[in-house]
């Protein structure tokens, strides 16, 4: 059984258009992360929930707005895209309150390419 | 801000030979985290250190937490073709909710 799964594995889509990524875990994790990494491989955080709540919110483009509505999943919608958000978007989670000590499992990714 | 830089960028080695990334962070740690991306894979976890000057086996990797608590290493005796991936240190800063990841060392392995 997969433990965080990420849905679509590819999004290849043109300019301007609206986008989401769905996010499950099936490990009873309280907290869940959205990170982006980009075509150097920098692996950079944009949101973290706990229990649905918003804890950390990066410099992002109010473009990108993520939602839970339950612990196990996390969406991240883009509205108009651009051709800077093609990269490879992350969910993960971790068992506790983020306090940066606990183990992150990471999802598969969603390879976003906007044309 | 907070940076973690891991160095080198790229390591290109031939398969027996050993392998050493660096993480530094311009900040103190709490602890270090160390995560494995094979190519075309995620972020997997290896390991955490916590205390000062730490040193943890797993079969051929060696990792490290310096004694001030700003760098780290993880060396890699006798490469495999296994071993392929970009290797990620992460570490929160003290008070700091979330985990900052290195820019990664890529390491390519030469048969």
């Amino acid at each position: 059984d997969t433990a965080v799964s990420q849905t679509p594995k590819y999004l290849v889509t043109q300019m301007g258009n609206d986008k989401s990524i769905k996010c499950e875990q099936n490990l009873g994790h309280d907290t869940m992360y959205w990170y982006k990494q980009d075509s150097k491989k920098f692996l950079k955080i944009m949101f973290s929930y706990n229990n649905k709540e918003l804890i950390i919110n990066e410099t992002v483009p109010n473009r990108f707005s993520p939602k839970s509505p339950d612990k196990a999943h996390l969406n991240l919608h883009i509205n108009s895209l651009e051709l800077g958000d093609s990269a490879v978007y992350f969910c993960a989670s971790s068992q506790g309150t983020p306090t940066a000590t606990d183990t992150q499992y990471f999802g598969p990714g969603t390879r976003l390419t906007v044309l | 801000g907070q940076q973690v830089m891991q160095i080198p960028q790229y390591q290109h080695v031939q398969e027996g030979e050993d392998f050493t990334t660096y993480c530094n962070s311009s900040t103190t740690l709490s602890n270090i985290q160390w995560y494995k991306q094979r190519p075309g894979g995620h972020p997997v976890f290896l390991i955490q250190l916590v205390k000062s000057g730490e040193v943890k086996k797993q079969k051929r990797l060696t990792f490290q937490f310096g004694e001030a608590k700003k760098n780290s290493s993880l060396h890699i005796t006798a490469t495999q073709t296994t071993d392929v991936g970009t290797y990620f240190c992460a570490g929160p800063h003290f008070g700091n909710e979330k985990l900052t990841f290195g820019t990664g060392t890529r390491l390519t392995i030469i048969p």
